[in-house]
């Protein structure tokens, strides 16, 4: 089964949008942390943004904000007033204790986002 | 700025031939893990380390070797490489202090003909 689940492949954005990047996660443990990892044409991976379970407010850094609804199991990833370098694929990713061939980070296959001008 | 650099950033080789790719990180980081990227599948763990000489596979971990003789190296060798290892390499280490979360490093683009 799959850790983490990204099911827009794309996305489209107007300049000075917001947009909503949705992220479903799955794991029995209590205990783990959500994150979102964005990457340009350039290929890095940059890390946008932390939410730990336990967490009571939903993390937020500038301009993303993490919409983490436990119950449902969903960390989507909010980017308010959308900006031409926000264009990039962003990925979804956890971390648990529960280990699948010895991992414990488990991303997504990634949303390419698209900001029109 | 996590200090991971890998080494080549850029690489073509030909089939058959022995590849060693090289990560290098500056703070001392425990944990150090390689990846390999390819359009559809996001990241996928091929080995990972939790010490010097402690090593592990991951979920795509054929046909590849790792190595760790010191805290900062992490190297990943393909024995002999096919076509179907052309991919882009991440190398990531985990800071276990906070957020317990893992930076990358700027990734190395392996091309295999």
């Amino acid at each position: 089964a799959q850790k983490i689940t990204q099911t827009q492949p794309g996305m489209f954005v107007q300049e000075k949008e917001a947009v909503t990047l949705d992220c479903t996660y799955d794991t029995s443990d209590p205990s783990y942390g959500l994150f979102w990892y964005k990457q340009p044409s350039s290929g890095e991976m940059i890390f946008l943004i932390y939410q730990g379970s336990y967490d009571q407010q939903n993390a937020t850094e500038g301009r993303y904000s993490l919409n983490f609804q436990k119950a449902r199991k969903s960390a989507n990833l909010v980017i308010s007033a959308s900006q031409l370098g926000d264009s990039a694929m962003y990925f979804c990713a956890m971390r648990d204790v529960i280990r699948v061939a010895g991992n414990q980070f488990y991303f997504g296959t990634g949303t390419s986002l698209t900001v029109i001008p | 700025d996590a200090g991971i650099t890998q080494s080549p950033r850029h690489k073509v080789t030909e089939t058959g031939t022995p590849v060693t790719l090289r990560c290098h990180q500056t703070e001392n980081h425990r944990y150090m893990y390689w990846y390999r990227q390819d359009p559809g599948h996001g990241l996928r763990l091929i080995h990972y380390s939790y010490g010097v000489k402690d090593t592990d596979k991951g979920e795509v971990s054929d046909g590849y070797s790792v190595s760790r003789s010191k805290t900062e190296d992490f190297l990943l060798t393909l024995e002999s490489a096919t076509s179907s290892q052309t991919s882009v390499y991440f190398c990531a280490i985990r800071e276990t202090s906070g957020r317990d979360t893992q930076y990358f490093g700027p990734g190395t683009r392996l091309t295999v003909l």
